[in-house]
């Protein structure tokens, strides 16, 4: 499969824990990346690799992957994280990017 | 500073074509993959293509593979996307994109609209 799947909204309380999934066959080989968007803005990285934060990422992100299951949690979560999140990663034949249908997170 | 600023796009009519470009700044742009990202309005991101270097090696989504063309001008630090045979479906924010590494997009332009439309 060249599919990433996620979850088309989640919620969580302020200040409390979410875990946003991604699932699919090439994230038994590769890393998903995670990123974040706004309303009316280009999206941003905020996870990457094993569980990398681009400069200026707050530490509350964090990444984890389980067999063709990659993982975005935010520890504390706050009201500025609501937002759309979509994962990536790449095909299995290497060539061509794949970006899952994205997650829309609200926060209580 | 890395700094990516779309052009070219428009309301075109289903069948029309346009060429979408891409000023590059702030990094060295030949010695960079270059992608196309686009999304829909009010869907998700979908990756469209991407070139390498020197403009050699190129990949398509499958969507629109024999419609679409990505090139470069390198020593114009410009990325392009010939898009053509145009459907209302192609209709989205096109975003010029490049890795931080490996394929994780870490720059972004702000986006170019595509409206396909009779």
């Amino acid at each position: 499969s060249s599919e990433l799947t996620q979850d088309p909204a989640v919620s969580v309380a302020l200040g409390q824990t979410v875990r946003i999934t991604c699932q699919g066959d090439s994230l038994r080989s590769y890393y998903a990346g995670w990123y974040q968007q706004k309303p009316g803005q280009a999206p941003v990285l905020v996870i990457y690799g094993e569980n990398n934060r681009p400069s200026g990422i707050p530490d509350r992100f964090s990444g984890s992957t389980s067999g063709h299951t990659a993982s975005l949690t935010i520890t504390g979560a706050q009201a500025e994280d609501e937002a759309d999140y979509y994962c990536n990663s790449r095909d299995n034949n290497g060539n061509h990017l794949l970006f899952g249908g994205g997650t829309k997170l609200t926060v209580l | 500073e890395v700094q990516l600023v779309e052009s070219g796009g428009r309301l075109v009519q289903p069948g029309g074509s346009l060429r979408l470009s891409c000023a590059a700044s702030g990094f060295t742009f030949s010695s960079n993959w270059m992608h196309w990202v686009r999304q829909a309005p009010g869907k998700g991101l979908v990756w469209v293509s991407r070139i390498n270097g020197d403009g050699s090696s190129t990949f398509y989504a499958d969507s629109v593979k024999g419609r679409f063309t990505i090139s470069r001008d390198n020593a114009k630090n410009t990325l392009y996307l010939q898009v053509s045979s145009l459907r209302a479906e192609d209709t989205a924010v096109y975003y010029c994109a490049r890795v931080l590494t490996g394929y994780y997009v870490g720059y972004w332009g702000q986006g170019t609209l595509v409206t396909v439309s009779s």
